[in-house]
């Protein structure tokens, strides 16, 4: 069993609807929780960062960390063609080691 | 503030043969990752380097994988002999410090071995 899960998708959506996308993890020691942008041929980018449990809103990004479920969503509203990329959900269990454990990725396509 | 900088961009070998790449991080970052991504699964941890010490190349394979951070600045990674299971894309990232996890990735080497 892999530490983190994601399912790949693809997930095709229209423009402007909401996306949700998931992660699953087993180490319940995780309390760092990140979300990375990768596009096509590029290095990924980090769109949200959460410490332990709770919601966190960027603009029409939405990050939730349920820790008593060992879930984390991501949540992208008034969805655009540029968000058209790999999300890749990460995870760490200490402020001071910097190594992430990353899921699979989901892609998503938004189609105009 | 220039990005994380690898090289080359793609590269074809055959098996058995040796490899290397380059990465130039962000100036002032202290940490530096590579990373190994094979297609259609995450990053996976290779090694992290704190400025020229190593920190973690726990699930870096030693028989054939080296790395070094010259100086505390860039960095190569080395594969010798490659494997077909290495094609994949090596990313570079680097950081402030080990605690910061707004990491900025290189755009990757793609490496295939054929």
């Amino acid at each position: 069993q892999k530490e983190v899960e994601q399912d790949p998708g693809p997930l095709s959506v229209p423009e402007g609807a909401i996306v949700s996308l998931n992660c699953t993890y087993s180490n319940s020691a995780f309390q760092y929780f990140m979300w990375y942008r990768q596009y096509s041929r590029k290095g990924p980018e980090l769109l949200m960062y959460t410490y332990s449990s709770g919601n966190k809103e960027d603009g029409r990004f939405t990050a939730q960390v349920d820790k008593s479920s060992k879930y984390i969503s991501l949540f992208i509203r008034d969805s655009q063609p540029s968000d058209s990329a790999t999300y890749l959900c990460a995870m760490s269990v200490s402020s001071n080691t910097g190594k992430l454990i990353f899921g699979q990725g989901t892609t998503l396509q938004v189609k105009p | 503030e220039a990005g994380v900088a690898q090289s080359p961009r793609y590269k074809i070998i055959e098996k058995r043969q040796s490899v290397a790449f380059w990465c130039n991080p962000i100036s002032g970052h202290a940490t530096l990752y590579w990373y190994q991504q094979i297609l259609g699964q995450g990053p996976k941890l290779l090694i992290q380097f704190q400025n020229n010490g190593v920190v973690d190349d726990s699930q870096l394979p030693k028989d054939r994988f080296s790395a070094e951070r010259l100086k505390g600045v860039d960095s190569t990674l080395k594969i010798q002999p490659a494997k077909l299971e290495d094609s994949a894309v090596y990313l570079c990232a680097s950081s402030l410090d080990r605690g910061d996890y707004g990491y900025t990735f290189g755009s990757g080497t793609r490496l295939t071995v054929v």
